[in-house]
């Protein structure tokens, strides 16, 4: 089970947020997080909890590694309105977070 | 590129099934576990099943464990999920999803991520 918090945040154009996704065990770093926008299928942003998909703007960044893991956006961006997921995928059933969606003020 | 295109979603009453297929192109598809998610209308993303790339492994969300029936065709270059006994909770966008390890292939349903996803094919459980 992957508890993701918060569940929403809004932030100005230019802060730094985080969110935070914690195990129910060990996930030994087999954590990524995801990227949905209104209408649109998810993306990968990190994987391997710390690894930036390629393409992925520099400001997103990923750390943590046994069971508490965090997504940091740095610089936040108009663009980056959407809500994110974290996922585990070190054992199945794989489960996600409940998401959290960041909104711009 | 690598493109996933789901089908067979639609409407259907509660009690009955359905076939949903994942057609995949752009990648040797025979290397790569396959794994299916789903989003309930306004709500999270919630894993579904998943697939290893020679199809012995198998793996279900608790929620449908005992009801869908994931298989794949590699020949067909296709995933496919057997959903029975539908309920109006399994009410959702399907996304079918490959999985990926960083290299040329990823056998296993576990240690990998997805991408890409695909479009999703919508199904609807009602009387």
């Amino acid at each position: 089970q992957m508890t993701q918090s918060p569940s929403s945040l809004s932030a100005f154009v230019g802060d730094r947020v985080t969110i935070t996704c914690r195990a129910s065990q060990r996930i030994d770093g087999y954590l990524n997080w995801y990227q949905q926008k209104p209408g649109k299928a998810p993306k990968v942003l990190m994987y391997g909890a710390v690894n930036l998909q390629s393409g992925v703007p520099s400001r997103f960044s990923g750390s943590g590694s046994e069971i508490v893991f965090t997504l940091t956006i740095s610089n936040l961006q108009s663009e980056d309105s959407a809500i994110y997921y974290c996922q585990q995928s070190y054992s199945t059933p794989i489960t996600f977070g409940g998401g959290t969606k960041v909104e711009i003020k | 590129e690598v493109q996933l295109v789901e089908s067979g979603g639609g409407l259907v009453q509660p009690g009955r099934s359905l076939r949903l297929s994942c057609v995949a192109s752009g990648f040797n598809f025979d290397e790569y576990a396959m794994h299916w998610v789903r989003q309930l209308p306004g709500k999270g993303l919630e894993w579904v099943s998943g697939i290893s790339s020679n199809g012995h492994s198998i793996g279900y969300g608790h929620s449908v464990s005992g009801r869908f029936s994931i298989s794949r065709d590699n020949a067909k270059n296709s995933v496919y999920l057997y959903m029975y006994s539908l309920t109006t909770e399994d009410t959702a966008l399907y996304y079918c999803a490959k999985a990926t390890c960083g290299g040329e292939s990823c056998h296993s349903v576990a240690y990998n991520w997805l991408d890409p996803w695909g479009h999703g094919t919508l199904v609807t459980v009602s009387s």
